[in-house]
């Protein structure tokens, strides 16, 4: 089955920039997502990327997705308080129908 | 963007008794998922909520312990049924409009707490 993996925890100052990993298994899967879950809310789509691109950059938001190592990575400039939040990558592979698999979410801390 | 609604937002239960919660999204979309989300957990699919048949049911997930209903495009309904501590969780339902890709929005969720 599709595994998703990230780390569990980043914490990094204000105006610094954050990258958050991801990797997965499933060489067919097809569409990766970042999603943000902010304490006692639902998800929030930031961005996707699909498989047959490498870059993606949306405002603060850059995707790099490195197919070959099945790596993903979310960069967020500037990182500000507002964006300490649990980040979920999720996948979509051939033949799911919509199903998305999640990683395991990375928590990441902003300080002053 | 499509917008979704669940009700209630959080509830406490006991034991043995069941819950449902409604899913109700702003407009017309072909797909409606529900998700477990278990404390400290990522999100975990649950089921494919069929319009006008039975869900799809992934597994470990049966129907006699989550039945769903999908009666229309814009609404679903998941009991929990027979609850247990197990079960505390978040409960989120999402939609999306296509197969394949398509965004795939996420409702508030339904914060479960089972004593």
């Amino acid at each position: 089955g599709e595994d998703v993996e990230q780390s569990l925890f980043l914490s990094v100052r204000e105006g610094d920039s954050s990258v958050i990993n991801c990797t997965y298994t499933d060489s067919s899967s097809t569409y990766l997502y970042w999603y943000k879950q902010e304490p006692g809310a639902g998800l929030q789509l930031l961005t996707y990327i699909f498989s047959n691109m490498d870059m993606k950059q949306d405002q603060r938001l850059t995707v790099l997705l490195n197919k070959k190592d099945k790596h993903l990575s979310l960069r967020i400039a500037d990182t500000q308080t507002g964006d300490s939040a649990i980040y979920f990558c999720a996948e979509i592979h051939t033949g799911t129908a919509s199903k998305l698999t999640f990683g395991t979410g990375t928590r990441l801390q902003v300080t002053l | 963007s499509a917008v979704i609604s669940q009700k209630p937002s959080r509830d406490i239960c006991q034991r043995g008794t069941s819950l449902t919660i409604q899913c109700q999204v702003d407009s017309q979309v072909t797909m409606m998922f529900w998700y477990r989300q278990q404390p400290g957990q990522s999100l975990t699919l649950i089921a494919t909520a069929n319009q006008g048949s039975e869900a799809t049911y992934e597994s470990g997930f049966v129907i006699d312990k989550f039945p769903i209903s999908r009666p229309n495009l814009t609404f679903s309904t998941l009991t929990v049924s027979n609850m247990s501590p197990e079960d505390s969780s978040i409960y989120l339902c999402s939609s999306t409009r296509g197969t394949g890709y398509n965004e795939q929005f996420f409702g508030p969720g339904t914060r479960l707490t089972v004593l």
